[in-house]
């Protein structure tokens, strides 16, 4: 019955490889996010989707694509990864995008 | 664009006292302000929220904060803190008028020692 939930949770890869990262909510909320927690926890957001549509895109390398197939999904695809990818990666949804957010468990993406 | 400060790195407090995390606030509206708490390696959890009406806004877990709009600041407060509040909490605020995105702060550590 988790309500956000990631996969993977954790990601070792190489430099230059192409990764994914699934996220699914069962709360029938209408806006999904992306997020990214450096190591010193300091959290950005990065993608927003609501009911499909991508509502706000930060100034994040074009090598990351989300991709949200329908309302309860938002993927995340990064090409050619680099060190500096390596973070932990939340997905969250809200009702609206002026409600609070549930947070996924995370994945933690380390790049070698 | 809005922004977060939560002042203080660490803070720390005896088992039983009160317990009190810093945040203020910048917006060019009104602010929707958020709680949020994450325990090690987990997601974030929502505590509590102000969006409009009382200035004390009471959350999950004993928490609660002061929405203080002269001062621009939403403290988060508890009267006796655990040691299972030890974690990381973050203030987040968003703008009324429109902009979607939610600025978290930097994030508090909070010890709470037995």
């Amino acid at each position: 019955d988790t309500a956000v939930s990631q996969t993977p949770k954790y990601l070792v890869t190489q430099m230059g490889n192409d990764k994914s990262i699934k996220c699914e909510q069962n709360l029938g909320h209408d806006t999904m996010y992306w997020y990214k927690q450096d190591s010193k926890k300091f959290l950005k957001i990065m993608f927003s989707y609501n009911n499909k549509e991508l509502i706000i895109n930060e100034t994040v390398p074009n090598r990351f694509s989300p991709k949200s197939p329908d309302k309860a999904h938002l993927n995340l695809h990064i090409n050619s990864l680099e060190l500096g990818d390596s973070a932990v990666y939340f997905c969250a949804s809200s009702p609206t995008y002026d409600n609070e957010q549930f947070f996924g468990p995370g994945t933690r993406l380390t790049v070698l | 664009a809005q922004s977060v400060a939560q002042p203080e790195d660490q803070v720390n407090v005896a088992e039983g006292n009160p317990l009190t995390v810093k945040c203020t606030y910048s917006v060019s509206g009104n602010p929707y302000l958020f709680w949020y708490v994450q325990y090690p390696n987990r997601g974030l959890q929502f505590l509590l929220k102000y969006i409009t009406g009382d200035n004390l806004v009471k959350g999950s877990y004993g928490f609660e904060a002061e929405f203080n709009k002269s001062q621009t600041s939403f403290h988060l407060k508890k009267p006796s803190a655990l040691v299972s509040d030890s974690a990381l909490y973050f203030c987040a605020v968003r703008d009324y008028y429109g902009n979607n995105r939610l600025a978290f702060g930097k994030g508090n550590q909070v010890v709470v020692i037995p």
